[in-house]
């Protein structure tokens, strides 16, 4: 079975600072990754997936299949980032999503 | 458009007691999921809804739980004789592929 790990519940950085938010994931075929957001007292909402390589927010994530991962960076955090992210799983069959247990990003100013 | 919604937003509810969650997808989304979210942990996939295929539910914790979907339309999720470790963020989804849509969510407390 998938599974999907976010190693930091929490992560803490200041205005300006880089970021990167770490997915792992196990999958034995051919998984699409996504991330996930959901900002305070909103829905969540996808952030992105790895499959349309565009960069959203200034945020970007590439898939390393040896590494099995899918982390999150961003060059420049801005206080607006703050929000629980998830980093979230498909397989072919079903399109449902296994979801890491997310990482809360605080931007501090 | 309006986006998904769910109702109530907020149930509580005594031990051994049933309720009924309901989900009103976007109109038109041929797919339709239910999730739970336990505090503090992500989402777990419970049921899964396409067009008039047999619904995909194994994720379903236990017999207690149960959904209906009408056609392409409003789900419910029941659950009976409810028990504390129920107490969750149930979470619908409906997505045209590959973006699932969440509505807010229904925050179930089970005393």
């Amino acid at each position: 079975a998938q599974r999907v790990t976010q190693p930091e519940k929490l992560l803490s950085v200041f205005k300006g600072a880089p970021v990167e938010l770490k997915c792992n994931y196990s999958y034995s075929g051919s998984p699409e990754l996504f991330w996930y957001v959901q900002y305070s007292r909103q829905r969540l909402q996808l952030l992105l997936r790895h499959i349309s390589r565009e960069s959203i927010k200034g945020f970007t994530a590439d898939l390393n299949k040896g590494e099995t991962s899918f982390h999150l960076k961003k060059p420049f955090a801005q206080e607006e980032d703050s929000a629980m992210y998830y980093c979230a799983l498909s397989t072919n069959a079903g399109n449902m999503l296994t979801f890491g247990g997310g990482t809360r990003l605080m931007v501090k100013p | 458009g309006a986006g998904v919604s769910q109702s109530p937003s907020n149930k509580v509810t005594e031990k051994g007691k049933d309720v009924e969650l309901r989900c009103d997808p976007i109109s038109g989304h041929t797919a339709l999921y239910w999730y739970r979210q336990r505090l503090g942990q992500g989402l777990e996939f419970l049921i899964y809804f396409q067009g008039n295929s047999a619904p995909d539910k194994s994720g379903l914790p236990s017999d207690r739980f149960s959904a209906e979907r009408t056609g392409e339309s409003v789900s419910t999720l029941t659950i009976q004789r409810t028990q504390q470790e129920d107490s969750a963020v149930y979470l619908c989804a409906s997505s045209l592929f590959p973006e699932q849509f969440f509505g807010p969510g229904t925050r179930l407390t089970v005393l």
